[in-house]
């Protein structure tokens, strides 16, 4: 069966400031990786994702992750971040054969002190 | 193009209710999913269902069921609520296959007292 960790519960950074997430992944099959982001009150948001290709995928406000297979790894990061990035932070994995089912791991918060 | 709609935003229920909670999913899109998110953790998937039909559940007892209309809409039920079940409730609905991304809505917030 698939599970997603996440390493840091809570992570504060200040701004303009590197940040790194952390998220590794047990599965035996080949994955699909995914970064979901929730701002308060809100739901779920998608951040990047890594379906074949390229191990590093971004997105289009900064954020990056690199899927490294021999670690079952897929961390994000971002060399910069703002305030407006204080969100929490999800990694999540499907796999072909269980069809559109996303497993989550525990999230973390990140908190951009100014 | 509207998102993915849910309703009610807020619930508040009673030990041993139940509770429907309703689901809209982007046009086109006919796979609706389901997943729980208790306070402090991540989701956890209920249920998937396409084209009326579920496809997948989460380790979830019998007292959550869920279903799909023909416009593939989708609604879920819990029977005999626990305070245990005090959670985000919140639904996204894809294209059908892993490969492509669910997109979530909004959220019901469900406190059961």
């Amino acid at each position: 069966a698939q599970s997603v960790t996440q390493l840091d519960s809570q992570v504060p950074v200040f701004e303009e400031a590197p940040v790194e997430l952390r998220c590794n992944y047990s599965s035996s099959v080949s994955v699909y990786l995914f970064w979901y982001v929730q701002y308060p009150n809100q739901g779920l948001q998608l951040l990047l994702k890594y379906l074949s290709g390229s191990t590093l995928v971004e997105s289009i406000n900064g954020f990056e992750a690199e899927f490294n297979k021999s670690q079952t790894s897929f961390h994000l990061r971002k060399p910069s971040v703002h305030i407006s990035d204080t969100a929490e932070y999800f990694c999540a994995v499907s796999e072909e054969a269980a069809g559109n089912k996303l497993t989550f791991g525990g999230g973390t918060r990140v908190l951009v002190k100014p | 193009d509207a998102g993915v709609t849910q309703s009610p935003t807020h619930l508040i229920k009673t030990r041993g209710q139940q509770v429907t909670l309703r689901c809209s999913p982007i046009s086109g899109h006919k796979s609706v999913s389901w997943y729980q998110q208790v306070l402090g953790q991540g989701p956890q998937f209920i249920f998937q269902y396409y084209e009326k039909e579920e496809r997948g559940r989460g380790n979830f007892p019998d007292r959550f069921s869920a279903r799909q209309f023909p416009n593939y809409s989708s609604e879920l039920n819990v029977n005999a609520l626990l305070l245990g079940d005090s959670a985000l409730y919140l639904c996204a609905s894809s294209l059908q296959g892993a490969y492509y991304e669910q997109y979530f809505g909004p959220g019901t917030r469900l406190t059961v007292t």
